[in-house]
Order: structure tokens, then C-alpha cells, then sequence
């Protein structure tokens, strides 16, 4: 199994500019879980998806961000317009939904947004 | 919510030593999952080590084990002979049972610095 695969692994933008990030998850993995990681705040649930179906957003800061999962095997963040204070490092992670199953983690984007 | 509380943020240990990293959780659940993560600076999310809330043995997986006291809500983790490699970020994650959502909570992190 490949793992969650997340891509880019660095991203640079200007502020202002739209960011996507890309998430595909385990294969089977019905749970998928978008995490943001700062030194100030930790690891902050943004959304999750049962399904493709959000399921809890209320993580998402405000209405600059946007998530989707168009299929089982695709997802994707979108910050449009980005601020500087959005500069973090973005995890995907899925989950099979079997009780003692850990959360699974891609290797994280790291966006910086000058 | 349920919270999980690393009071710990930076904790250090000799190569070859034993270091025990803290964990507690507030939870009125009766079954859950408890999880510790470790973070090497190659940011990977790496799982070290799980424990079910209903069995009373401690998890082990070679130098990791825990110490899980359900009454006291407490769920240590203990690395014995300490190596270089297991410098890294350490997280606590708890996971309910109950269908509110299958979320997993994170404790805010310990950094642990092996001295060589």
C-alpha cells in the first residue's frame, strides 16, 4: 500500500493567491480528515469526510477555505484568497473505520504564504 | 470535546536512558482508543504504540510501552534505551467509540531531545 499521498510537499504563494492541495487516501479507507500543524496552535482539525461526505467543517477558519472529495479516492483543499497567517503545514490523513485502526498521515504540505 | 493534555512540552534524555513522556485525557466514556504518534523532523506522522481503553495490559512494541491508568485517565509513554533516531515530536491521540464522529484528539505535543 502507497500510503496517504499528498502533493506538493513545499508550496510558496503570495498572498493573495489561490492554494490547492491534494489528498488521496488509502485505498478502502472510507474516513478522510484534513489537519493544519502551527507551533502556536498544534494539530487543528479543519474538516472531515465519511464517504466523500463532509461530515464536521466547523474547523475550517473562515470562508476562505474549501474543501472537496469528489470520489473515494480524491480530496482537496483550497485557500482563495491566502494571507500570510495561513502559512502552516497541512496533513491529510484517512481511515478504515476498523476499531483499533490508527489514523493514517501523509507527509504533510508545507505552505508558505508570503 | 473530549481534550488531551500533554503538560510536557519539552523533556530530554540520555542515549541509552529511559524517558517517559505524559499523557492525560478528559473523557466520561467508558471505551476509547488511545494512540501516541511520533513526528521526526521529516514531519511524517509515524504510530508508535495504541491501547484499548478495555483491556488492563499495557500495550508494548519493542522499547515503547505505556502505562495506562483508566481511572486516573492517564496514558504514559515510556522509551527504554533511548536512541538518537527516537528524537522527534511525540503526540497523545484519543479516539471515542461512540458515533459522534470517529474524530481523534490530539495533545499539543512533546519534544523530545536525545542527548548523545
Amino acid at each position: 500500500d502507497a500510503g496517504v499521498i499528498q502533493s506538493p510537499r513545499h508550496e510558496v504563494t503570495e498572498m493573495g493567491q489561490e492554494v490547492t492541495l491534494r489528498c488521496k487516501p488509502i485505498s478502502g479507507h472510507d474516513y478522510l480528515f484534513w489537519y493544519r500543524q502551527t507551533m502556536m496552535r498544534g494539530l487543528e482539525l479543519l474538516i472531515y469526510f465519511n464517504n466523500n461526505v463532509p461530515i464536521d467543517d466547523s474547523g475550517m477558519p473562515e470562508d476562505r477555505f474549501s474543501a472537496k472529495m469528489p470520489n473515494a479516492s480524491f480530496s482537496t483543499l483550497k485557500i482563495q484568497p491566502s494571507e500570510p497567517r495561513d502559512s502552516a503545514v497541512y496533513f491529510c490523513a484517512s481511515w478504515g473505520s476498523s476499531y483499533n485502526s490508527p489514523l493514517h498521515f501523509g507527509n504533510g504540505t508545507r505552505l508558505t504564504v508570503t | 470535546a473530549q481534550t488531551v493534555t500533554q503538560s510536557q512540552p519539552e523533556m530530554s534524555v540520555q542515549e541509552a536512558e529511559t524517558v517517559t513522556l505524559s499523557c492525560t485525557y478528559d473523557t466520561s466514556e467508558s471505551d476509547y482508543y488511545l494512540f501516541w504518534y511520533k513526528q521526526p523532523p521529516s514531519r511524517q506522522m509515524i504510530l508508535v504504540i495504541r491501547q484499548e481503553a478495555y483491556k488492563q495490559q499495557n500495550a508494548t512494541e519493542n522499547r515503547f510501552s505505556v502505562n495506562f491508568q483508566k481511572a486516573a485517565k492517564s496514558f504514559s509513554l515510556k522509551i527504554s534505551d533511548s536512541q538518537l533516531g527516537d528524537a522527534a515530536m511525540y503526540f497523545c491521540a484519543y479516539r471515542s467509540l461512540l458515533f459522534t464522529g470517529n474524530q481523534f484528539y490530539f495533545g499539543t505535543g512533546t519534544s523530545l531531545t536525545v542527548i548523545p
